[in-house]
């Protein structure tokens, strides 16, 4: 059972765009969400994180805004630079003996052209 | 500081062999936990450990296990591969929730591949 559903699978974006990338989730027990980004032969790095009790956080470019009632989060990307191209997931995990492992969405994979 | 470190970094194995890869934490994290990264399957919870002990289990067989060494580093060991379980095989390190956050650090991964 996919808990965490990503949007698009791949996205092209030139450079100065926004990239915008799109998670639902089903189990409100969730109580973190964060996004890792991840190039190629390297691991996944935490990238930006946000907690149900804000709607929003901006770091730097990076902002994820976040609908609990929608359930549904997105990371937006602005002013995209080709160091950006890479695959982003979102995730989310909740506190409990069976939780802290994190749920992953699928992936987006994202190219922004110079 | 040294971030998670895993090995090795390629593994070639054949059909009904034995595998196992090693992790280590970041220094200070007493928890670890492993998840499988298959091509078009995105990133899949495998097991997790914390001082010590398994707290938690995916979706996977007992063929999959490992364990947790007193420092902290862990190893999993695969039993009877098969083609499906070539991934890269990520481990990752946390000091457990603070302040409701779940921060998880990645190693690089391990490539198994099954022939």
């Amino acid at each position: 059972q996919q808990q965490v559903k990503q949007s698009p699978q791949s996205l092209i974006v030139q450079k100065g765009g926004i990239s915008i990338i799109n998670c639902a989730y089903e189990n409100t027990a969730f109580d973190y969400f964060p996004w890792y980004q991840q190039f190629p032969g390297k691991g996944p790095a935490l990238l930006i994180a946000i907690r149900p009790d804000v709607s929003e956080k901006k770091e730097g470019r990076f902002t994820i805004s976040f609908n609990k009632s929608a359930k549904q989060f997105s990371l937006h990307i602005m002013d995209s630079q080709p160091g950006d191209s890479a695959t982003y997931f979102c995730a989310a995990s909740a506190r409990g003996a069976a939780g802290n492992k994190l749920t992953f969405g699928g992936g987006t994979r994202v190219l922004v052209k110079p | 500081e040294a971030g998670v470190t895993q090995s090795p970094t390629h593994l070639i194995k054949t059909r009904g062999q034995q595998a196992t890869l090693r992790c280590s934490p970041i220094s200070g994290h007493t928890s670890v936990y492993w998840y499988q990264q298959a091509l078009g399957l995105g990133l899949q919870f495998l097991l997790w450990y914390d001082e010590g002990e398994e707290r938690n289990r995916g979706n996977f067989p007992p063929r999959f296990s490992g364990r947790q060494f007193p420092n902290y580093s862990s190893e999993l060991n695969v039993n009877a591969l098969e083609l499906e379980d070539s991934a890269l095989y990520l481990c990752a390190s946390s000091s457990g929730i603070e302040r409701g956050k779940n921060i998880q650090y990645f190693g690089a991964g391990t490539r198994l591949s099954v022939l």
